[in-house]
């Protein structure tokens, strides 16, 4: 099975700063690869798919980059509605879904 | 617009069996992939099993594969999973989400429906 690791796990970050998240996959994903944020109590929504399409409705702050192994999740200015849980997803071989890095205002 | 919900949670003793459902409506059901994913208290998502628009095809995550059953019915727009011999580790909530014609990408999802495993 394929492996995807993110880093890091928790962030603390000010409103307006740029984030950036990693995820890894245990082997060549080509680009089949999405982002989701889940705020607390809600269910996930997907933001970025084929890792670097932007679902419609997303804010452009948001985008994705990456292919192969090494993928990319970049917020341009951090707004308070961005304060969540991000999971990078392979859709390659099966599922699955990374551990998830947490967003806070530090 | 599109909407799912679930149902079918609540609290169940070890080897025990449930069966979930998710009722949909706002797109055409039979068109799409739909998938079951499950969150332990304070955990990370886990993808449970998918199935695609005709059902001729299933997958499974190992950890339920052999205890779990996906099915739909394209005439009730509605998704299921039949979950059998419980565990523990299977608490949580359980959402339902549609992954397009390919299945290369996840939602909407569903608001989500708890299960608990404890004697």
């Amino acid at each position: 099975d394929i492996q995807m690791t993110q880093s890091p796990s928790s962030l603390s970050v000010s409103l307006g700063d740029r984030v950036t998240i990693a995820c890894r996959a245990s082997r060549n994903i080509n680009n089949d690869l999405n982002w989701y944020q889940q705020k607390a109590g809600r269910a996930p929504k997907l933001l970025i798919y084929a890792a670097s399409s932007l679902q419609s409705g997303v804010p452009s702050r948001f985008s994705g980059s990456g292919s192969g192994t090494d993928f990319t999740l970049t917020i341009s200015s951090l707004q308070p509605e961005d304060l969540a849980t991000y999971f990078c997803q392979q859709s390659y071989y099966k599922w699955t879904f990374g551990q998830g890095t947490k967003v806070e205002v530090k | 617009q599109v909407q799912l919900v679930e149902s079918g949670g609540g609290l169940v003793k070890p080897g025990g069996s449930l069966r979930l459902s998710c009722a949909t409506s706002g797109f055409t059901f039979s068109d799409h992939y739909m998938s079951w994913i499950r969150q332990a208290p304070g955990k990370g998502l886990e993808w449970v099993s998918y199935i695609s628009g005709s059902s001729g095809f299933t997958n499974y995550a190992d950890s339920v594969k052999g205890r779990f059953t996906i099915s739909r019915d394209n005439a009730e727009n509605s998704l299921y999973l039949q979950m059998n011999s419980l565990r523990a580790e299977d608490t949580g909530v359980y959402y339902c989400a549609t992954a397009g014609a390919s299945g290369s990408r996840i939602g909407p999802w569903g608001q989500g429906t708890l299960v608990t495993v404890s004697s």
